[in-house]
């Protein structure tokens, strides 16, 4: 069974920092893309960052561009993403999503929340 | 760059047919791939490629292409199915993966 479980979301300070991390079983973690989608509260969903199966790639949505950086340990199954300069609008549920074969994203986790307040 | 248009609101009676269409230029290139998200849950992938269902997911729901319009078509809906529906697809330009707006569905 895929499972993926979130964690490292606070109520964080605005230019504040955050490291988020998500931890993968069930499947083969280093063949797979993987990716961070957030929604915000009773909003949608907005895709955040996707990072390749080796690390060598990673793609970032043009409103976190600069300030969030995804990475991945394959040793240790885990998507981590490293938010700095946190703004009151990344106040949002952050999902970690593995990507499909055909560019779909067919799992995802429960979420943490980072809130963004001063 | 690019977006992905959803309807509105739809609502539709217990057992009947409903389709959710989701719009953008960049579904002329690539398939869509459809989520259903029930209020205080993870998104669940429903629809893939050109019609692929995950297991586990009922054969009620279906996906089609024209052009540049995506659907998502729900054969006699149940109450299980109230939720809100995603779209998402890959982009040439700009980000490499758009979401549409989303769709709530409610089942009278």
């Amino acid at each position: 069974e895929v499972q993926l479980v979130e964690s490292g979301g606070v109520v964080v300070q605005p230019e504040g920092s955050l490291r988020l991390s998500c931890v993968a079983s069930g499947f083969t973690f280093d063949k797979y893309i993987m990716h961070w989608v957030r929604q915000a509260p009773g909003k949608g969903l907005q895709w955040v960052s996707l990072i390749s199966w080796d690390g060598g790639s990673t793609y970032y949505a043009d409103s976190v561009k600069g300030r969030f950086t995804i990475s991945r340990d394959n040793s240790k199954k885990s998507l981590f993403l490293q938010m700095n300069s946190l703004r009151t609008e990344d106040t949002a549920l952050y999902y970690c999503a593995k990507g499909g074969m055909d560019g779909s994203f067919d799992y995802w986790g429960q979420g943490t929340l980072v809130t963004v307040s001063s | 760059s690019s977006e992905l248009t959803q309807d509105p609101p739809v609502s539709v009676a217990l057992g009947q047919t409903v389709r959710i269409t989701c719009q953008g230029d960049n579904l002329r290139r690539f398939y869509a791939s459809w989520y259903q998200q029930r209020p205080g849950q993870a998104p669940v992938l429903v629809i893939s490629g050109k019609n692929n269902r995950p297991s586990g997911i009922p054969d009620r729901f279906s996906g089609s292409s024209s052009g540049d319009t995506a659907s998502l078509t729900i054969t006699g809906a149940q109450a299980e199915d109230e939720a809100d529906y995603y779209c998402n697809s890959r982009d040439s330009s700009g980000n490499p993966v758009l979401f549409g707006g989303g769709t709530k569905l409610t089942v009278l």
